[in-house]
């Protein structure tokens, strides 16, 4: 079965950082682009972070950019996103999610929560 | 960025009832437009992408069209697991932008 999990939210202070992880199985991992998307208490989803399957070539949104750094393992399937200078708004539901060639997130984790407080 | 507006906000629907959705992108992505179903305290699934294509066991009541700009989502005739809130999502250009949502209600 093709699966994601996260690790790594928690509770921090603001100018804080925090790195999540997710952890991939079921797939070749170092096949797929992999992407961070943001879910903040009652909203919308929030796109957040990309990176390419050789990591060649990272994205971020204009909201993290400068703060946050996205990274891959692909020799032991983990995807990482590094949260640094961490905001109130910062605060959210962060998912990973497998890029299905540019055609969607076809697999998702179940979440891990951020709160900045 | 592309920015993209859904509509409505909110829908309440009766069992049986077909709904629309619709999404717009602020400039052309092609059909590089997708769907995603999300339920209370679980993460999104996707439902349809490029538009129009169904992923791996959605069911067929569930249909997108569009291009261009414009794009919707229709469910026909509604199940009771079908009540949720939808996204649409642009991966036509970076940054990957999504819609505000669409809460799928019971009447």
């Amino acid at each position: 079965e093709e699966q994601l999990v996260e690790s790594g939210g928690g509770l921090v202070k603001p100018g804080g950082s925090l790195r999540l992880s997710c952890s991939a199985s079921g797939f070749t991992f170092s096949s797929y682009s992999m992407n961070w998307v943001r879910q903040a208490p009652g909203k919308g989803l929030e796109w957040v972070s990309a990176i390419r399957d050789d990591t060649n070539y990272i994205y971020y949104a204009d909201s993290v950019k400068g703060r946050f750094t996205i990274s891959r393992d692909n020799s032991k399937n983990l995807l990482y996103l590094q949260m640094n200078s961490l905001r109130l708004e910062d605060t959210a539901v962060y998912y990973c999610a497998r890029d299905w060639g540019g055609t969607g997130m076809d697999v998702w984790g179940q979440g891990t929560t951020v709160i900045v407080s | 960025d592309v920015q993209m507006t859904q509509s409505p906000s909110s829908l309440s629907a009766s069992l049986g009832d077909t709904v629309t959705i619709t999404c717009r992108a602020s400039q052309i992505i092609r059909s590089h437009l997708n769907w995603y179903q999300q339920k209370p305290g679980k993460a999104p699934k996707l439902l349809i992408f490029a538009a129009s294509t169904l992923h791996n066991g959605v069911p067929s009541r569930f249909s997108g069209s569009g291009s261009g700009t414009d794009f919707t989502l229709t469910i026909n005739s509604l199940h009771l697991e079908d009540f949720a809130t939808y996204y649409c999502h642009q991966s036509d250009s970076s940054p990957d932008t999504f819609g505000q949502g669409t809460k799928l209600e019971i009447k």
